[in-house]
């Protein structure tokens, strides 16, 4: 049973379309996140969710709008996706106590022509 | 605000010989350090973390890291490594600022040779 799974894992899109991805954890988190890695492999953090409350919002464009319909479930929407988008990103949760560690999903590797 | 800095972008070493991946962090409030490895086409797992306590922390894999405080430094070692062992290493810290915040640093490609 994966604990945080992404899908698609791979999506290869034109300049200009809408795409989803969503995430789903078994783990009974509370919080989780999106992040985007890029071609050198730098990570950043975009989202965070609470319980379905947004609680961290980076400065990322507005075309990007992550939707929680319950604290399971992260699904990441890009609007009028640009060349600049191409990456992978990457859901992960967080049980928020302790030792507030990330467990990460594979990845879902966008690739926009 | 917290940073993370990787001193190295890349490290080769020969297989069972010992290495070193460096990191130094700041920050305004008290942190949790950690690091994280990804191997090629897959998500990120935890090698080890340092909450309080013991500054040196051992992980998986036989990894190990010194917490210093005055170095404002975690770096991460390996007595022996194997060729299984290549893969990037993330240095993290974690603080909560208003919803805890992972950051990470830009990564080290450790590869180990035959």
């Amino acid at each position: 049973d994966t604990a945080v799974s992404q899908t698609p894992k791979y999506l290869v899109t034109q300049m200009g379309n809408d795409k989803s991805i969503k995430c789903e954890q078994n783990l009974g988190h509370d919080t989780m996140y999106w992040y985007k890695q890029d071609s050198k492999k730098f990570l950043k953090i975009m989202f965070s969710y609470n319980n379905k409350e947004l609680i961290i919002n980076e400065t990322v464009p507005n075309r990007f709008s992550p939707k929680s319909p319950d604290k399971a479930h992260l699904n990441l929407h890009i609007n009028s996706l640009e060349l600049g988008d191409s990456a992978v990103y990457f859901c992960a949760s967080q049980r928020m106590s302790g030792a507030n560690v990330l467990t990460f999903g594979a990845g879902s590797r966008l690739t926009v022509l | 605000a917290q940073s993370v800095t990787q001193l190295d972008s890349q490290v080769p070493v020969f297989e069972e010989a010992p290495v070193e991946l460096r990191c130094n962090y700041s920050s305004s409030v008290s942190v949790y350090l950690f690091w994280y490895v990804q191997y090629p086409n897959q998500g990120l797992q935890l090698l080890l973390k340092y909450l309080s306590g013991s500054t040196l922390v051992k992980g998986i894999n036989g990894f190990e890291a010194e917490f210093n405080k005055s170095q404002t430094s975690f770096h991460l070692r390996k007595p022996s490594v194997h060729i299984s062992d290549t893969a990037e290493y993330f240095c993290a810290v974690g603080a909560d600022t208003g919803g805890f915040k992972t950051i990470f640093g830009a990564g080290t490609r450790l590869f180990v040779k035959a």
